[in-house]
């Protein structure tokens, strides 16, 4: 079965600063989807940004970016210039196509201002 | 983009009772919708896929005659908590797919 891993609870930045949040996942399959989500305080889930595992340019969205790793099964998420309001709960989650979403145990960041 | 919208988004019921939660994609159609459960500080469990017109298919662990699932049409599924109890007291997200999966902004159930 699919697992996906992220091994940072809480994570911390500075304002304007730049923080990565970790992400490993285990597959046996070639062809899937990788996504990172936020989740705010009001608990809506945001698509922040995916990534197919055929496409080996990282994705990128705005300050957002992934550092995807095929063959270390690692998919990092980059915020620059971090706001407060990026503050939230991360989740990294895996697809394989059709099925289901995995989701990780997510990340809690804190943005200081 | 796609919107999914949940209600209630807060219900408060006495034990014992049932309570139904809707899910309904507002601009698209959902061939499949899916139901997770999520405490606190925690990742999301998904408690079962549904597709429109056939039974929903429930994750290990889950009691699928305390949690019912109905998927009447392309837009709309419902969840029941049958006989709720403290235990079931969460917050419970339902999502939607076409092509992409859109999540619903969540109900919090209290069970007193």
């Amino acid at each position: 079965a699919q697992t996906v891993t992220q091994s940072q609870p809480e994570m911390s930045v500075q304002e304007a600063e730049t923080v990565t949040l970790s992400c490993t996942y285990d597959t046996s399959e070639s062809d899937y989807y990788l996504f990172w989500y936020k989740q705010p305080p009001s608990r809506q889930m945001i698509l922040v940004i995916r990534q197919e595992a055929y496409k080996q340019q990282n994705a990128t969205e705005n300050r957002f970016s992934v550092n995807f790793q095929k063959a270390a099964k690692s998919f990092s998420l980059k915020i620059s210039d971090s706001q407060l309001g990026d503050a939230a709960m991360y989740f990294c989650a895996y697809k394989k196509y059709g099925n289901k979403l995995v989701f990780g145990a997510g990340t809690i960041l804190r943005v200081k201002s | 983009g796609a919107v999914v919208s949940q209600h209630p988004s807060w219900v408060i019921c006495k034990s014992g009772t049932s309570v139904k939660i809707e899910c309904r994609s507002l601009d698209f159609q959902a061939t499949t919708m899916f139901w997770y459960r999520q405490f606190p500080k925690q990742s999301l469990m998904l408690m079962a896929t549904s597709n429109e017109g056939s039974k929903a298919t429930y994750e290990q662990g889950v009691e699928k005659d305390k949690f019912l699932i109905n998927h009447a049409s392309l837009t709309l599924s419902t969840l029941t908590v049958t006989s709720a109890h403290p235990e079931d007291s969460s917050f419970y997200i339902c999502s939607a797919r076409d092509r992409e999966q859109y999540f619903g902004p969540g109900t919090r159930l209290t069970v007193t």
